[in-house]
């Protein structure tokens, strides 16, 4: 599976858009990108994931540039609750496979208020 | 809560001593996976499970470690003489296993603290 890279941190106002980035410059055409994020001391959540397109669900969009080697997570409207580490993880085959997740050290996004 | 359980949340043991921790996954969800998470980094694979069989182990489950699911539905972790090195996070982790089968549904971990 292809290697992520994901700035260590950020910050975002309560109420402001959070745009949280990642690189996966050697992905490959098999790849999905998908996002969790984990909540001190919970478990990781899954987000949503996407393969070329861009992808907007009830949580977050996903925003896939057009090459694919780099990817934005955007919440639109950040609570506090939305302070978390984010995993932008890369993972080979369809969404149906049994693959397991292959973690980085993500992003802490705090939202302040 | 996902409806994924892990019990116990928390356990202090001493070096040497066996420990075993249980997950219940999702009741129709067929597939289940075993993480462990170390301060500041994020989970790393352990094993997974389709129904009873264990498919996949990953290099960091080492003899000491063993993993079983009777009858595909909970499943239980045992390490054996622990060390200190073995104080982590576990998480368990469970996905329907057809169709959209994207999402990893995650319990809520159980700490272990080797002393």
């Amino acid at each position: 599976d292809a290697k992520t890279t994901q700035p260590p941190s950020m910050d975002c106002a309560e109420g402001r858009a959070a745009n949280l980035p990642c690189n996966h410059s050697t992905i490959s055409g098999n790849e999905y990108v998908y996002w969790y994020r984990q909540i001190h001391s919970q478990g990781p959540q899954y987000i949503i994931h996407g393969l070329k397109n861009n992808e907007t669900n009830e949580m977050a969009s996903l925003i896939i540039t057009e090459d694919r080697k780099s990817s934005t997570l955007i919440l639109p409207h950040a609570t506090l609750r939305d302070t978390a580490v984010y995993y932008c993880i890369v993972r080979v085959g369809q969404p149906g496979s049994a693959r397991q997740l292959t973690f980085g050290s993500g992003t802490q996004l705090t939202v302040l208020p | 809560d996902t409806g994924v359980s892990q019990d116990p949340r928390h356990k202090i043991t001493k070096r040497g001593q066996n420990v075993t921790f249980r997950c219940d996954p999702i009741s129709e969800h067929n597939r289940l996976y075993w993480y462990r998470q170390t301060l500041g980094q994020g989970p790393e694979f352990l094993t997974y499970f389709q129904n009873e069989a264990q498919l996949e182990k990953s290099r960091l489950l080492s003899d000491r470690f063993s993993a079983e699911r009777p009858k595909g539905s909970f499943s239980t972790l045992e390490i054996q003489r622990t060390e200190q090195g073995d104080s982590a996070m576990y998480l368990c982790a469970s996905s329907l296993g057809r169709g959209g089968d994207y999402e990893q549904y995650f319990g809520p971990g159980t700490r272990l603290t080797v002393t």
